[in-house]
């Protein structure tokens, strides 16, 4: 597509609820990235995949975080049993290439608000 | 770990003046990027620099990157209220790209 796209845009959930973010990132960009926004803060990085492998998954806050990227396209961010610090945007971003080479392509994200 | 600061947080400004924002990195970095965020919008790339001392100019951004490669600014001439927003700067360290908190500039018309 001709941009990132994220789904859904908002998500209000109960806390403990379990919920899924999609993100379908540009068509041919290698690189995935999640990343957690506060309000009045900068993104967070939470987790980085090359295609389809997850090379980087160190900005995960807890295991209840889980991100998947099965086939090299779109990827899923999957938060079990959310409590109300979860509560952020979630930002998903491509490129495509590495780390090194390119800007980040962002989503609109997904507001997840925990109640 | 890589942490990456940013100032001032917040800087209103009256249309027609200069804005700067500043970043310093904790440690030396391959390159540094800069983002726009409007008002409940998402980041949008602007521009990146890699090397030591680089200037770069987009009609009234102008960027540097510091010789050591520990810090950068964007500076806007000439503010206008299309200008408004929050601007970052996102650091590349060993592996990963970690922002900045942001500067929010307000125009003031």
């Amino acid at each position: 597509g001709a941009g990132v796209s994220q789904s859904p845009r908002y998500k209000v959930a109960k806390r403990g609820q379990d919920v899924a973010l999609r993100c379908d990132p540009i068509s041919g960009h290698v690189s995935l990235f999640w990343y957690q926004q506060a309000l009045g803060q900068g993104p967070e990085f939470l987790t980085y995949f090359q295609n389809e492998a997850q090379l980087d998954k160190s900005g995960l806050p807890s295991d209840r975080f889980f991100a998947e990227r099965p086939e090299g396209s779109v990827s899923t961010l999957k938060i079990q049993r959310t409590q109300q610090e979860d509560s952020a945007v979630y930002l998903c971003a491509s490129s495509l290439a590495g780390l090194e080479s390119y800007g980040y392509t962002f989503g609109s994200g997904t507001r997840l608000t925990v109640v | 770990g890589q942490q990456v600061m940013q100032i001032p947080q917040y800087q209103h400004v009256q249309e027609g003046e200069d804005f700067t924002t500043y970043c310093n990195s904790s440690t030396t970095l391959s390159n540094i990027q800069w983002y726009k965020q409007r008002p409940g919008g998402h980041p949008v790339f602007l521009i990146q620099l890699v090397k030591s001392g680089e200037v770069k100019k987009q009609k009234r951004l102008t960027f540097q990157f510091g010789e050591a490669k520990k810090n950068s600014s964007l500076h806007i001439t000439a503010t206008q209220t299309t200008d408004v927003g929050t601007y970052f700067c996102a650091g590349r360290g060993y592996q990963k790209v970690t922002f900045g908190i942001g500067t929010k500039l307000q125009v003031i018309p």
